[in-house]
């Protein structure tokens, strides 16, 4: 699978502020995945966006696929204390394992 | 619902030592995956069996391997241990969904 970049790498936010994290790679992606991992847990899936400029929303998170396929965002709005973790987009070929970008950890504080 | 189960949670062994983690998949998932993922790092993919043959395989050292049995469940192997081998390891299965993996809750394996 393809490589994916993440950035930021940290962010801290004050509760009820936004927050973004971004997922980019050097060529198009068959797909992706967001997967969110508190501290001491476990990875938990949270989407996948198959199609270019796709947008699906889960409550206060939205979830882009840029129209080439190249980029994806994960957006957070009016944070909370329980967003808190780390955030990773992931990518993986059809049979294939995903391979995990490099994490965005968000801390918030209330 | 039925959980991803990794035993154990802990080991502590000493250099040189073997280790074996366990993993038993969601019911009528087909694939299972292991990871790595060492402190601060994202997970790093070892391996993976799709029913029960190996489907692909990422940077899994030569110390390591892996196997999956009948009833599904796999485990891995771990040889001649090295410091650098502390890390969690997770299992993660999945079903026909591509990219909906299911993490257990990890193995955090120490070597001293």
């Amino acid at each position: 699978g393809q490589q994916v970049m993440q950035i930021p790498q940290y962010q801290h936010v004050q509760e009820g502020e936004d927050f973004t994290t971004y997922c980019n790679s050097s060529t198009t992606l068959s797909n992706i995945q967001w997967y969110k991992q508190r501290p001491g847990g476990h990875p938990v899936f949270l989407i996948q966006l198959v199609k270019s400029g796709e947008v699906k929303k889960q409550k206060r998170l939205t979830f882009q696929f840029g129209e080439a396929k190249k980029n994806s965002s994960l957006h957070i709005t009016a944070t909370q204390t329980t967003d808190v973790g780390t955030y990773f987009c992931s990518q993986g070929d059809t049979g294939y394992a995903l391979n995990f970008g490099k994490g965005t950890s968000l801390l918030v504080t209330p | 619902a039925a959980g991803v189960i990794q035993s154990p949670r802990h080991l502590i062994k000493e250099k040189r030592e073997t280790a074996t983690l366990k993993c038993y998949p969601i019911p009528r998932h087909d694939t299972v995956y292991w990871y790595q993922q060492g402190p601060g790092q994202d997970p790093q993919f070892l391996i993976s069996f799709y029913e029960k043959m190996q489907s692909d395989k990422g940077s899994i050292p030569d110390r390591f391997s892996a196997q999956q049995f009948s009833d599904y469940h796999s485990e891995l192997n771990m040889s001649s241990l090295e410091l650098g081998d502390s890390a969690l390891y997770f299992c993660a299965s999945s079903s026909q969904i591509p990219g909906e993996l299911f993490f257990g809750e990890g193995s955090r394996l120490t070597v001293l």
